[in-house]
């Protein structure tokens, strides 16, 4: 199975930050490549796909980035709401896998 | 707005069949895959399987051999069934609504999720 390894497991940072989080894939996924924001008790939320596009809705302090086997998602200025776990996942090979998750916390 | 309710028996016992079901509402139920992702408590998420509305379906090699997955249009429901549960098998279960195009696979919408344990 492709493996996906996200870094940091965790952060901690201040509302306002610029928060940066990677991905790197075991094999090259080309670029599909996805990012879920997950809140506790809540499903995931799909942020970005194919690496960079903004699903519908999300803000556009989200971004992406990345091709091949090394990708990233951007925070630009942090916000409160935005305190959770983030996955990626990579869609290119079955089965599907996701990163083990980033948890942002507060400062 | 498109929701998904799942439903199912939370509480099972080692060798036991896992019964999940997903309804879909306000949305069409043509022309996207439904999948189930699980996620044991605590840890990361795990993509089981889906099945397309006309039926076909694709699992994960790790649990293939004990997963069944079926649609019924009529009802707008899709449901997962996993045989000889065992205490790996406890997680949150959460159904999806999947756009898939070549090798895009956007999970938009999503179930509640249910907690299935497993104990003896």
């Amino acid at each position: 199975d492709m493996q996906m390894t996200q870094s940091p497991s965790s952060l901690s940072a201040s509302v306002g930050d610029r928060v940066t989080i990677s991905c790197r894939a075991s094999q090259t996924v080309s670029n599909y490549v996805n990012w879920y924001q997950q809140k506790p008790g809540k499903a995931p939320n799909l942020l970005i796909y194919t690496a960079s596009t903004l699903q519908s809705g999300v803000p556009s302090r989200f971004s992406g980035s990345g091709s091949g086997t090394d990708f990233t998602l951007t925070i630009s200025s942090l916000q409160p709401e935005d305190f959770a776990t983030y996955y990626c996942q990579q869609t290119y090979s079955s089965p599907l896998t996701f990163g083990g998750g980033t948890r942002v916390e507060i400062k | 707005q498109v929701q998904l309710q799942q439903w199912g028996a939370g509480l099972l016992k080692p060798s036991e069949t896992l019964s999940l079901t997903c309804g879909v509402y306000g949305g069409s139920f043509s022309g996207y895959y439904w999948s189930w992702i699980r996620q044991p408590p605590g840890k990361g998420l795990e993509w089981i399987a889906e099945i397309h509305h006309s039926g076909n379906t694709y699992y994960n090699p790790s649990l293939k051999s004990r997963v069944t997955m079926s649609v019924d249009t009529s009802r707008n429901q899709f449901s997962l069934n996993l045989n000889s549960v065992t205490d790996a098998d406890t997680a949150v279960y959460y159904c999806a609504r999947v756009r898939r195009r070549a090798f895009d696979w956007l999970a938009d919408h999503w179930g509640q999720g249910i907690l299935v344990t497993v104990s003896s």
